[in-house]
């Protein structure tokens, strides 16, 4: 079935210790987004791709960045996690054609301790 | 700006009984709108959408919502609920409407509990 992957599902890390986390998809869209959700909060996007393109949110911390390598894989990289960056970091993409874009699919999460 | 809420960040309902979860939305443009659950651990599982066309749109799992114009609401129901429904709903509308991204505007979220 055509999905989307994270890993790891569960990643524990250092207070200041680089980490990445990982995403890819066998959907074949061209968009990936990475969002942050913490506990008992809605999920807020920290940026996406656009094939190549990357949009960056406003209010996303420098600490977060992206990279997305080809079309299938997309990471997020924090550079030096804090405590309060632990959360569930969701990966989603979707297809965009003919400027009009459609649903997004999630993939299960990782969840980030920083101890 | 585009907006969503969700009334009620708690509903508990029997088993059997129906399920109301509430969305209303703000949006300057036809909206595209979305219910996603999500159980515990688990990424954001797409229920049902409404883009354009029947107002009355069906999803998995027995879910269907209406999106109403003139009340602006897009209101989550299912005639019956079980054990496996519990579980947290997020309603969301799409910002850059027929544009390149298609970004989600996500509620709080509605945490669901179906008691036996």
């Amino acid at each position: 079935d055509a999905m989307v992957i994270q890993n790891p599902r569960y990643q524990v890390t250092q207070f200041g210790k680089p980490v990445t986390l990982s995403c890819s998809q066998t959907l074949n869209h061209n968009v990936m987004y990475w969002y942050q959700q913490k506990s008992s909060q809605a999920p807020k996007l920290l940026f996406h791709y656009y094939d190549k393109d990357f949009n960056n949110e406003a209010d996303t911390p420098d600490n977060f960045q992206s990279r997305r390598p080809n079309t299938s894989f997309c990471f997020l990289d924090i550079r030096s996690p804090g405590l309060g960056d632990a959360a569930m970091y969701l990966c989603a993409t979707s297809r965009v054609r003919g400027g009009v874009g459609y649903e997004q699919y999630f993939g299960p999460g990782t969840r980030l301790t920083v101890t | 700006a585009q907006s969503v809420t969700q009334l009620g960040s708690h509903v508990s309902v029997s088993e059997g009984a129906l399920v109301l979860l509430r969305c209303n939305y703000s949006s300057s443009v036809p909206p595209y709108l979305f219910w996603y659950v999500q159980y515990p651990n688990q990424g954001l599982q797409l229920l049902l959408k409404y883009t354009t066309g029947a107002t009355l749109v069906k999803g998995i799992n027995g879910f269907e919502a209406e999106f109403k114009k003139s009340e602006t609401s897009f209101h989550l129901t299912k005639p019956s609920a079980h054990m496996s429904d519990a579980a947290e709903y997020f309603c969301a509308v799409s910002l850059n409407y027929g544009g390149a991204t298609n970004k989600l505007i996500f509620g709080t979220g509605t945490l669901l509990a179906v008691q036996p």
